[in-house]
């Protein structure tokens, strides 16, 4: 079966600018989160989804946001970006509840640089 | 809050030999631990699930133990190679309702020929 995947891969914004990266999940998979990954940081939980409904979200300012579909698929949209918004920014999906019973399937991220 | 900290940025092997990573955590414990493999400029690959009633759990040559009294989960790579080369990450979901898994920032494995 078709993996998770993200687009773009990469991305090159100026700050200041907005910009929406897209996820489509595994089939069948309700749950799609959304993770920063940075050098510093680690992997960060931004905000997860669930039949449409944001179940959880992560300790991120308002700037980043995101929707689920009914088909599943998700955006997240950050807003006014700043140069510390630069990271690899990773879906992950699952049937259910996320991970608990069988992992996460993640996207191989989108890569954003922010100039 | 919950801190997970993976002991070893880096941890070198020599082939052949058994790989032991580390994680421990803090405050309250997890339902679930999970690990996971993630090769650079790729997203993480889930190898194992373990769950807080259960001590041990193997995969071919994956072993993962689960002892919440030390609050420690240990990751083992028997007969390593090559290829298992790459940044082992663990996290860990707690029954409280949150719908998110918590991640240790990793160990990078190199196992030298």
């Amino acid at each position: 079966k078709a993996g998770v995947t993200q687009t773009p891969r990469y991305l090159i914004k100026t700050r200041g600018q907005q910009v929406t990266l897209s996820c489509s999940p595994i089939s069948g998979h309700r749950s799609v989160s959304w993770y920063q990954q940075t050098p510093g940081q680690g992997l960060q939980f931004l905000f997860e989804y669930f039949s449409e409904t944001q179940r959880n979200k992560g300790n991120f300012p308002g700037r980043f946001s995101g929707r689920q579909f009914s088909n599943s698929r998700s955006e997240m949209n950050v807003s006014t970006l700043e140069l510390g918004d630069s990271a690899l920014y990773l879906c992950a999906s699952s049937l259910w509840s996320p991970g608990i019973l069988e992992g996460y399937t993640f996207g191989s991220g989108t890569r954003l640089t922010v100039v | 809050s919950q801190k997970i900290e993976q002991n070893s940025e880096a941890l070198n092997i020599q082939e052949g030999k058994t790989a032991t990573l580390t994680c421990n955590y803090t405050n309250y414990s997890p339902a679930y631990l999970q690990w996971y493999r993630q090769d650079p400029g790729r997203g993480p690959v889930f190898l194992l699930l373990i769950r807080e009633n259960e001590k041990e759990k193997r995969k071919e040559r994956l072993k993962v133990t689960f002892d919440t009294t030390l609050k420690q989960s240990l990751f083992h790579i028997t007969a390593s190679q090559p290829a298992d080369s790459a940044t082992y990450l663990c996290a860990l979901i707690h029954q409280t309702g949150a719908n998110n898994l918590f991640f240790g920032t990793g160990t990078r494995l190199t196992v030298i020929p």
